[in-house]
């Protein structure tokens, strides 16, 4: 049963333009949420992070909103550059130390 | 260098060889974890620690054990290995666990195959 799924297992991406990675989830428990990004033969690196009390954080380029009803994330990226191209792993924590994550996106940037 | 350290990065081994990945870090951290990415799957957890001598089940804990005996290692036994247990794996290590601004720190990955 996969609790937080992305449904999009690749984008593509031209430079410049904007890329939205989304992210569904089916734990109403669920309460902080994260985004990973990992290149190959590397370990996830934290990307940006937001908790269910906001809708919106931002760190210079990336954006993640948050729809709490819809129980739908997504990550802004803006404006994308070759160097974003990586696999993004949606993740999310609920009542325990857990955190469960999605089943990755790979973003191509093209120039 | 605040890091993860995962040894050995790659193995082959065959059915029924007790292996042992180790899982460093150097950032006191009292929060350790580990998770294995299966193709289609994403990242599920294997195990976490959320202290010395405090160890709990994540979503696969099937045919692991772990023991947390001091605070920067945090070790993956596998007793009998099976080829369904090939897959990579990766240690990550936090402050707390709990879900403040203070993420987990990944290590580079162990790929294992199972024969």
């Amino acid at each position: 049963d996969q609790q937080v799924k992305q449904n999009s297992p690749s984008l593509s991406v031209q430079e410049g333009r904007i890329s939205i990675l989304n992210c569904d989830y089916t734990n109403s428990m669920f309460d902080y949420f994260l985004w990973y990004k990992k290149y190959p033969a590397e370990g996830p690196t934290f990307l940006i992070s937001i908790s269910s009390i906001k809708d919106k954080n931002e760190d210079g380029r990336f954006t993640v909103f948050l729809n709490k009803s819809a129980k739908h994330l997504s990550l802004h990226i803006v404006p994308s550059q070759p160097g974003d191209s990586a696999v993004y792993f949606c993740a999310a924590y609920g009542t325990a130390s857990k955190l469960t994550f999605g089943t990755g996106t790979r973003l191509q940037v093209t120039l | 260098e605040a890091q993860v350290t995962q040894n050995p990065r790659y193995l082959i081994t065959v059915t029924g060889k007790k292996l042992t990945v180790t899982c460093s870090q150097n950032m006191n951290h009292e929060y350790m974890s580990w998770y294995r990415q299966d193709p289609g799957l994403g990242l599920r957890q294997i195990y976490y620690s959320m202290n010395v001598e405090v160890t709990d089940k994540g979503d696969v804990p099937e045919g692991y054990k772990v023991s947390r005996k001091e605070k920067r290692n945090f070790p993956l036994i596998l007793e009998s290995p099976s080829p369904n247990q090939t897959s990579l794996y990766f240690c990550a290590s936090s402050l707390d666990g709990r879900k403040t601004n203070q993420p987990q720190h990944f290590g580079d990955g162990t790929r294992l195959s199972i024969l």
